[in-house]
């Protein structure tokens, strides 16, 4: 079964600081990964995607992301983190066949950003 | 850029009563999902449809129902309701012809007394 796992309920960074919110995965076939962030009472925001290709995947707000197949991992990070960046990011992956052709997502549990000024 | 919209942002409702929460998809997007997100929990999927068929289903109670509208609109049909149905309940559209990636809307936050 598809799943993915967020090691780390919350993350504390030093605004300037680089950043880094760990995923593992576990799937049947070619993996489809996502990240999204999600602010206070406000919807999942799409950061950025692993379908094929680079390792080194970049989104949105300067965040990226890499896909190590060996690992098993799809770890987000930010070069220098910003205090607007704290909120809750989830990690995800498409489901298992035959869930894949119609693309619903699996979530990890959620990891809570803290940048301190 | 347009995104999806969804009505009520709020709603209160008692036990046993119904409750409709409705989702605008992005235009042209033409895959609707609802995911259902308890306090402190990942969101999760509960139904999904394509061109306005039911094309995938999650662990949606049977006290649920939802449909897909000629414009593409959904709507979450929720009855006899239980104090567990308290949720923030997402509304996600993706486009076809190959996006993956899913837009959520804001939410509706159900609370159930």
């Amino acid at each position: 079964a598809q799943s993915v796992a967020q090691p780390e309920d919350q993350v504390n960074v030093a605004e300037g600081n680089p950043l880094t919110v760990k995923c593992t995965y576990s799937v049947s076939g070619n993996p489809y990964l996502f990240w999204y962030v999600q602010y206070p009472n406000r919807g999942l925001q799409f950061l950025l995607k692993y379908i094929t290709g680079d390792n080194l995947v970049k989104g949105s707000y300067g965040f990226e992301a890499e896909f190590n197949k060996s690992q098993t991992s799809f770890h987000l990070k930010k070069p220098s983190a910003l205090v607007s960046d704290s909120a809750l990011y989830f990690c995800a992956v498409r489901g298992p066949y035959p869930s894949s052709n119609t693309g619903k997502l699996i979530f990890g549990q959620g990891t809570t950003l803290q940048v301190k000024p | 850029a347009a995104g999806v919209i969804q009505s009520p942002r709020h709603l209160i409702k008692e036990k046993r009563e119904t409750a409709t929460l409705k989702c605008y998809p992005i235009p042209r997007h033409d895959t609707v999902y609802w995911y259902q997100q308890g306090p402190g929990q990942d969101p999760q999927f509960l139904i999904s449809f394509y061109e306005k068929m039911q094309s995938d289903k999650g662990s949606i109670p049977d006290r649920f129902s939802a449909q897909q509208f000629s414009d593409y609109h959904s709507e979450l049909n929720m009855s006899s309701l239980e104090l567990g149905d308290s949720a923030l309940y997402f509304c996600a559209s993706r486009a076809g012809g190959g996006g993956y990636e899913q837009y959520f809307g804001p939410g509706t936050r159900l609370t159930v007394t």
